[in-house]
């Protein structure tokens, strides 16, 4: 198995760019999670999915975010327009509900907007 | 609503030493917990979890963790340091079993260890 596949690894835009992140979840998992790494806030929970379905977006942080997953082995998401406090690193996640919630993690983008 | 502390944002032991990575949980019900591994510029990586049953969990690479209810803490240790494990770590907890309540993360100890 491949693991969960994020691409790209790295992204740098300017400030008003529209951004998209892609998330591969492992096949066959049932939950998708995104996640957003920062210095200052370590690892928050943006949104996540069960069944393709948003369950929970109370963690994205304003309007500019959006997600998608429009099949159980595809997700983006999206920010527009771009800020500069939107640099982080995004993290996808996904387990099979019946794992004890062991979430497997994928490698990660890094986003630098300028 | 379930939270974690981790008890201090960096660690540094030499290599052969005990670690010691402590995490304090607070939760409403009985709780899953869990470690994670970060190595630099990738996925964080699962450790170790405590579900139900032995409250002594043992992992890969050699490190365990005890839960202790009467001090809610789930602390990770190790005997002896190798330099490979050299990583940022994350506690988390999670109420169910089934990923309907997703985890919520410690802000996370980077570890060094000195050769």
């Amino acid at each position: 198995d491949a693991g969960v596949i994020q691409s790209p690894r790295h992204e740098v835009t300017e400030m008003g760019q529209e951004v998209t992140l892609r998330c591969k979840p492992i096949s066959g998992h049932d939950y998708l999670f995104w996640y957003r790494q920062t210095m200052m806030r370590g690892l928050e929970l943006l949104i996540y999915f069960n069944n393709n379905v948003p369950i929970d977006d109370s963690g994205m942080p304003e309007d500019r975010f959006s997600a998608k997953m429009p099949n159980a082995s595809f997700s983006t998401l999206k920010i527009q327009p771009s800020e500069p406090r939107d640099s982080a690193v995004y993290f996808c996640a996904s387990i099979n509900g019946l794992a004890y919630n062991e979430q497997f993690f994928g490698p990660g983008t890094r986003l630098t907007v300028l | 609503a379930q939270s974690v502390t981790q008890l201090g944002s960096h660690v540094s032991v030499s290599e052969g030493a005990l670690v010691l990575l402590r995490c304090n949980y607070s939760s409403s019900v009985p709780p899953y917990l869990f470690w994670y591994v970060q190595y630099p510029n990738q996925g964080l990586q699962l450790l170790l979890k405590y579900t139900t049953g032995a409250t002594l969990v043992k992992g890969i690479n050699g490190f365990e963790a005890e839960f202790k209810k009467s001090e809610t803490s789930f602390h990770l240790t190790k005997p002896s340091a190798h330099m490979s494990d050299a990583a940022e770590y994350f506690c988390a907890v999670s109420l169910y079993l089934s990923g309907n309540t997703p985890l919520v993360f410690g802000k996370g100890t980077r570890l060094s260890v000195i050769a």
